[in-house]
């Protein structure tokens, strides 16, 4: 998964901690992408970004922040962690009309 | 509302023969369908699409036929290889919708030697 980096790989949180997970990218693309992948589903969009500056709330945005400050980094906050925010992270770049590049992914549990 | 499904969480085929994977999906609006890889510990890789204006698109072993009457995609896989085993994402995308992707729930593939 070259060009899309996650950062941290795992996590386990408190109830109530917060934290966030960044997402970088090295291929200069304008969108960017958070989704969340729960067990027996598909993705689902949590929010995304299409440019610089930019940002919109997707499917499941509650519970989530995000930050577009730079073009190359997408950032995705947890303000106060619940269980049910236990789940696995995708970050995905834009590389063309009809695909996305995802990153290796970001595992948290919150306790 | 799931608007793209996947129905079958898991399909078991024996190594050299054909993998059928079937996605269905609600709404008549989307542009593309795409087919993602997954292997445990990864993420999503992309394999195919196909544009809504398209019936068939074929990329080596693995052709993507589109039915629009039917609302109804599939990714046949021939032949079949261990390598092949992971979980298979139907996806669709509505250009409307900035390009956001709506996923399935997965097919777990299972190839057998």
């Amino acid at each position: 998964n070259a060009g899309v980096t996650q950062t941290p790989k795992f996590r386990v949180l408190k109830t109530g901690q917060s934290m966030t997970l960044l997402c970088a990218q090295d291929m200069n693309h304008e969108y960017m992408y958070w989704y969340r992948q729960d067990p027996g589903m598909g993705l689902r969009l949590i929010h995304y970004s299409v440019g610089e500056g930019t940002t919109a709330k997707g499917e499941v945005p509650d519970g989530y922040n995000v930050s577009r400050l730079k073009k190359q980094n997408f950032l995705l906050g947890l303000e106060s962690a619940a269980p049910s925010q236990t789940s696995v992270y995708f970050c995905a770049i834009r590389t063309g009309t009809d695909t996305q590049y995802f990153g290796p992914g970001t595992r948290l549990t919150v306790l | 509302d799931q608007q793209v499904k996947q129905n079958s969480p898991s399909l078991s085929v024996q190594e050299g023969r054909i993998s059928i994977l079937n996605c269905d999906y609600t709404n008549s609006m989307f542009d593309y369908f795409l087919w993602y890889k997954k292997y445990p510990a990864e993420g999503p890789t992309f394999l195919i699409s196909i544009s809504s204006i398209k019936d068939k698109n074929e990329d080596g072993r693995f052709t993507v036929f589109l039915n629009k009457s039917a609302k109804h995609l599939s990714l046949h896989i021939v032949p079949s290889q261990p390598g092949d085993s992971a979980v298979y994402f139907c996806a669709a995308i509505s250009m409307d919708s900035n390009y956001q992707l709506i996923w399935g729930a997965g097919t777990k593939l299972i190839i057998k030697p």
